[in-house]
């Protein structure tokens, strides 16, 4: 069964630091990879998306992802982070099914906080 | 460009009455609309999702029910509220086509007292 793998519930990191969140899923075929982002009391923002070709793909903010097929992952990073960084992100796999719509298997979450 | 609406932003309910949440979304025709659920500190579960009017399906068993009356709206309905359907209600759309990235309302935040 397909499903995706987010191993850190929270982290923390100071202001300027880099910054690398791990998503890792499990899916039969090519997968169709997501990042996430949502501030809090709000909806999810897509920071950037894999589908083929480039495994390194460019995002929005500065985020870009690496998608490993060796390691099933796809990592999310930042050279340098911003105070306005700090919120949830997710990783999500998505998986065509036979009812004809797009299925998302979302992670449970990294909760990024900023330290000044 | 695409927009997705939702509405109320907020809203406190008793237990036993009714629910009515809206999701309207603007600048694409027949997209593939969800309902999902998160509750406090957890991920997201998707409750419906539809390919077209009239068309729902759930994805888990609940109190809640969708309705899909127009193209691009998306109602999420219950007709006793219980405490347990407390949450933050997520409305969402995607092109028709496979495998294509969803994109999210801002959310309705529900109390239930």
């Amino acid at each position: 069964a397909q499903s995706v793998t987010q191993p850190d519930i929270h982290i923390t990191v100071s202001e300027g630091a880099s910054l690398e969140l791990r998503c890792n899923y499990s899916y039969g075929a090519t997968p169709y990879l997501f990042w996430y982002v949502q501030s809090p009391g709000q909806g999810l923002q897509l920071l950037l998306k894999y589908f083929s070709g480039d495994t390194l793909v460019q995002g929005i903010k500065g985020f870009e992802a690496e998608f490993k097929r060796s390691q099933s992952s796809f990592n999310l990073r930042k050279p340098s982070v911003h105070w306005s960084d700090a919120a949830e992100y997710f990783c999500a796999v998505g998986a065509a099914t036979s009812g004809g719509y797009n299925k998302l298997i979302f992670g449970a979450g990294t909760r990024l906080a900023v330290h000044p | 460009s695409q927009t997705i609406h939702q509405w109320p932003a907020t809203l406190v309910q008793p237990v036993g009455s009714p629910l009515s949440l809206e999701c309207t979304v603007e600048g694409t025709s027949n997209p593939n609309l969800y309902w999902y659920r998160q509750a406090a500190g957890r991920g997201l579960q998707l409750l419906f999702y539809s390919v077209g009017i009239g068309q729902i399906s759930s994805e888990v068993p609940q109190n809640l029910s969708a309705s899909r009356p127009q193209d691009r709206q998306f109602i999420l309905s219950s007709k006793k509220l219980l405490l347990s359907d407390s949450g933050f209600y997520l409305c969402a759309w995607s092109p028709s086509t496979v495998n294509q990235p969803q994109h999210f309302g801002d959310g309705t935040r529900l109390s239930i007292l």
